[in-house]
């Protein structure tokens, strides 16, 4: 069973557009939600994390929105440039266990 | 020094071969990590390592054996792999907060396996 669904698996934006990238959990025990930004041939890097006791998280451009209660949770690119083209990954946790449910995963192609 | 690192970047290798990965921290985290990726696919855990301790074991086959030697070092030694093995294997840390709380992990750049 998969913990976490992301999508789209995959987006289209152009320069400046607004990209979207959704996810949903079916535990309620998870409590941390982090998207990880991947590009080729690279590791994935932490880009910005929410837990659930706030209903959003910014940092810079990038806007984390979650709904405790639908138990979904996005991410938003605002003015959306080609460097952020890259596979962008959700993931979820539970407290005090080290183990993430990661989504699908979504390759963003940011078009100039 | 906030980065991990792993070596060798690039590896190919024979099925019969023995192969060791590495991969070093150096933020203090006590908590690092054995990740296999596929093509267009999201991390896979493999193992995880706690305070050197083994505390998760995804049932990865045999072929894979890892090692952890003190707080920065993780290994992971490979043998009699299978073509079916050739991935991107990532290695992570994190830190290992109070009551056990594990913060977000680090991923190093990955280790391009090839097995022949």
């Amino acid at each position: 069973q998969q913990q976490v669904k992301q999508s789209p698996q995959s987006l289209i934006v152009q320069k400046g557009g607004i990209s979207i990238i959704n996810c949903a959990y079916e535990n309620t025990a998870f409590d941390y939600f982090p998207w990880y930004q991947q590009f080729p041939g690279k590791g994935p890097a932490l880009l910005i994390a929410i837990r659930p006791d706030v209903s959003e998280k910014k940092e810079g451009r990038f806007t984390i929105s979650f709904n405790k209660s639908a138990k979904q949770f996005s991410l938003h690119i605002m003015d959306s440039q080609p460097g952020d083209s890259a596979t962008y990954f959700c993931a979820a946790s539970k407290y005090n266990f080290n183990k993430f449910y990661f989504g699908s995963g979504t390759k963003l192609n940011v078009k100039p | 020094d906030t980065e991990v690192t792993q070596t060798p970047k690039h590896l190919v290798m024979g099925m019969t071969n023995k192969k060791s990965l590495k991969c070093e921290q150096h933020m203090g985290h006590r908590a690092m990590y054995w990740y296999k990726q596929k093509a267009k696919k999201p991390p896979e855990l493999m193992f995880v390592y706690s305070y050197e301790k083994l505390s998760i074991n995804e049932s990865v086959p045999s072929r894979f054996s890892p090692e952890c030697p003190n707080s920065s070092l993780l290994n992971l030694h490979l043998h009699a792999l299978q073509p079916e093995d050739s991935a991107l294997y990532l290695c992570a840390s994190s830190q290992v907060g109070r009551g056990g709380s594990y913060n977000e992990q680090f991923f190093g750049p990955g280790t391009r396996l090839t097995v022949l």
